[in-house]
């Protein structure tokens, strides 16, 4: 399969619990993107990497958030201290320098704190 | 303000019959790209179709179709010949000159094909 994979799948959490989550984009792709999805809600997004680099952080994007992507390949989101408003599914995509630019969504992590 | 509105929380189309799901949009560039993603209970985002703002013909996927109408800021999608597996989450996004080329969604319309 050469699509986004992301891991894991499922997360159940107590809060105050750190978790994190992997995402391995299409790998030609050098454009990285974290959305968060709550119920009921449209895809929001949390951060952007170009290759290594992370060009961009939403507000959403607290503190507690960090995302990597080291050498540019994989990427990792972890959540530090985890609260019950931290629940949803994140969802990562990929895309590269098409006309349409269209990105690729791995099927996302769904995180529940308790 | 919203830069995406789906007015339609929930659409019920029968089966083989075509159906509209309404998409507005709020931008002040003149260069931007229309997207619309399904989402199945499975959760992954599917890439449908895309329209770009100068192109002057309607984008059109096999049974999906966009209705663009620039001046009223709207990029409908028409879905032709629905199919049980048609029923899904819709999203329409859009992606503006100089983001990144990240893109901003809806809230979605909740499709529902009846046999």
């Amino acid at each position: 399969d050469t699509g986004v994979s992301q891991d894991p799948r499922h997360k159940i959490t107590k809060r105050g619990q750190n978790v994190t989550f992997r995402c391995d984009p299409i790998s030609e792709h050098n454009r990285l993107y974290w959305y968060r999805q709550t119920l009921g809600q449209g895809p929001e997004f949390l951060t952007y990497f170009q290759n290594e680099a992370q060009l961009e952080k939403s507000r959403l994007l607290s503190d507690r958030f960090s995302a990597e992507r080291p050498k540019g390949s994989f990427s990792t989101l972890e959540i530090q201290r985890t609260e019950q408003g931290d629940s949803a599914m994140y969802l990562c995509a990929s895309s590269f320098g098409t006309n349409t630019g269209e990105l690729f969504f791995g099927e996302g992590s769904r995180l529940t704190v308790l | 303000a919203q830069k995406i509105t789906q007015t339609q929380p929930g659409m019920f189309v029968q089966e083989k019959e075509a159906v509209t799901l309404d998409c507005t949009y709020d931008t002040s560039d003149q260069s931007y790209g229309l997207f619309w993603y399904k989402q199945p209970s499975s959760g992954e985002m599917i890439f449908l179709i895309y329209q770009g703002s100068y192109d002057e013909q309607n984008a059109t996927e096999g049974r999906y179709s966009l209705n663009f109408q620039k001046a009223r800021k709207s990029a409908n999608l028409v879905i032709s010949a629905s199919q049980l597996g048609d029923s899904a989450m819709y999203f329409c996004a859009m992606r503006e000159i100089g983001s990144n080329y990240k893109l901003t969604f809806g809230k979605g319309t909740l499709l529902t094909v009846n046999p």
